[in-house]
């Protein structure tokens, strides 16, 4: 059981726009930073997204990142074939002193 | 380019030791909180533990807390994860990564190590 909660899987046709949610609680969402992960298996897994809504260089604007109280999303637009892998939010645990990443959320491009 | 660089995996035995390594280079090592996340067969990332730029802020997951003990060398450019008493549960692929931030708390890890098996089994 994770601390952060996200759907198991989530699917959209190519060229469409995605979602993908990650709800948690006042002590790591509500006040910390979140920060998004693509992981392919057999890779390691890749930042999207850091500080809630900041994207690295070299990761395209079609990843977005939000926050709202105590949940995030990540947003795919123009979905491409490759862009299916696993996704996964993370953030600390000011609480418990952990980090903590959510369950993950597979994505397929139909 | 930074790389990281994971060895140190392989097959132990229920209650054995193994003793992770990850090389970095191509950054400033000692400007950096350090990270050990794994991933067991079949499941999710985990986080495991985290180092601060100067070791004076260490964090451990429930998980390995009192059997795991991180450690860095910034002369060597090098983080290490002591893994003793280990268990079945403990079988994963095992990631070094760098962090953005520097205190051991989890900002974004930006950049990660292509991993490391760990296999306990009888």
């Amino acid at each position: 059981q994770s601390v952060l909660t996200q759907p198991p899987s989530v699917s959209a046709a190519p060229g469409q726009k995605v979602t993908i949610s990650c709800s948690g609680s006042s002590s790591n969402i509500g006040n910390n930073y979140v920060s998004w992960y693509q992981h392919l298996p057999g890779t390691a897994p890749k930042l999207l997204i850091y500080e809630n809504n900041k994207r690295p260089s070299g990761i395209p604007d079609r990843f977005s990142g939000s926050k709202s109280g105590t949940s995030a999303t990540l947003g795919i637009t123009g979905l491409q074939t490759g862009d299916e892998a696993d996704y996964y939010c993370g953030s600390w645990d000011s609480s418990l002193s952990v980090g903590v990443f959510g369950g993950g959320t597979k994505l397929t491009v139909l | 380019e930074v790389q990281l660089v994971e060895s140190g995996g392989g097959l132990v035995k229920p209650g054995g030791s193994l003793r992770l390594s990850c090389a970095a280079s191509g950054f400033t090592f000692s400007g950096h909180s350090m990270n050990w996340v794994r991933q067991a067969p079949g499941k999710g990332l985990e986080w495991v533990s985290s180092i601060s730029t100067s070791s004076t802020y260490i964090y451990y997951a429930d998980s390995v807390k009192g059997r795991f003990t991180i450690s860095r060398d910034n002369a060597k450019n090098s983080l290490y994860l002591q893994m003793n008493s280990l268990r079945a549960e403990d079988t994963a692929v095992y990631y070094c990564a760098r962090d953005r931030g520097s205190w051991g708390q989890l900002v974004g890890n930006d950049y990660w190590g292509q991993g490391t098996l760990v296999t306990v089994s009888s």
